[in-house]
């Protein structure tokens, strides 16, 4: 059965170093997300991708934060510098649409510890 | 605004005991709702979505426009029902999905 994989699965940075994650979407799904979930809350949409059109950003800093999906399949996403407050699990999901209720699969996550 | 708030950060019901998850939304138009939930040591998966009207593993979800509520309830409670629960939206000329903070369902033997 076809997974979103994602790597690392685990990162620990210091605070002023970049961190990089990437994620491989299942194949033929155009609709690509990042999402951040801080412990004990639910996933944090920080951007979606439709092939490699950027669809919505309005929650990514962009001042720290940067994604990328240059040929619309895998996608990396950036933090440069990395901050205390970075620590998380950054989720990566797709969806190939079928109208109302298309489901998202996810990957792992990536743990992200900031020290 | 969006918005979907689930008031719950921790249920704890008794095996065989009926289990309801509250889930409540915001949302300007007819949004699309599901529950996705994650077991143990796995990723968060699809548990069921209203427009299917389906019921899965004996959950199931009734959408109450005039409440804004998605509740999820399952007339017995089975021990590998424990995980975390979240309660999603969607609109319907996108799929941006958006995540209550979620609640763990604690089944006690």
């Amino acid at each position: 059965e076809a997974e979103v994989a994602q790597s690392p699965r685990y990162k620990i940075t210091e605070k002023s170093q970049a961190v990089a994650f990437w994620c491989d979407p299942i194949s033929g799904h155009a609709t690509l997300y990042w999402y951040r979930q801080i412990l004990g809350q639910g996933p944090e949409l920080l951007v979606q991708f439709q092939d490699e059109s950027v669809v919505d950003d309005s929650q990514l800093p962009k001042d720290r934060f940067s994604a990328e999906r240059l040929k619309g399949v895998d996608s990396t996403l950036k933090i440069q510098p990395a901050e205390l407050g970075d620590s998380a699990m950054y989720l990566c999901a797709s969806s190939f649409y079928e109208g109302a209720g298309t489901e998202a699969f996810f990957g792992q996550g990536t743990r992200l510890t900031v020290v | 605004a969006q918005r979907v708030t689930q008031p719950e950060k921790l249920l704890s019901v008794f095996k065989g005991a009926p289990v309801e998850l509250k889930c409540n939304y915001s949302y300007s138009g007819s949004p699309e709702l599901f529950w996705y939930v994650q077991y143990s040591r796995q990723r968060l998966q699809l548990l069921l979505r209203h427009i299917s009207r389906e019921s899965i593993k004996g959950f199931t979800a009734d959408l109450n426009k005039g409440e804004t509520s998605f509740h999820l309830k399952k007339p017995f409670a089975q021990e590998e029902d424990s995980a975390m629960y979240y309660c999603a939206l969607s609109g319907r000329r996108d799929d941006k999905i958006i995540f209550g903070k979620g609640t763990r369902l604690h089944i006690l033997p």
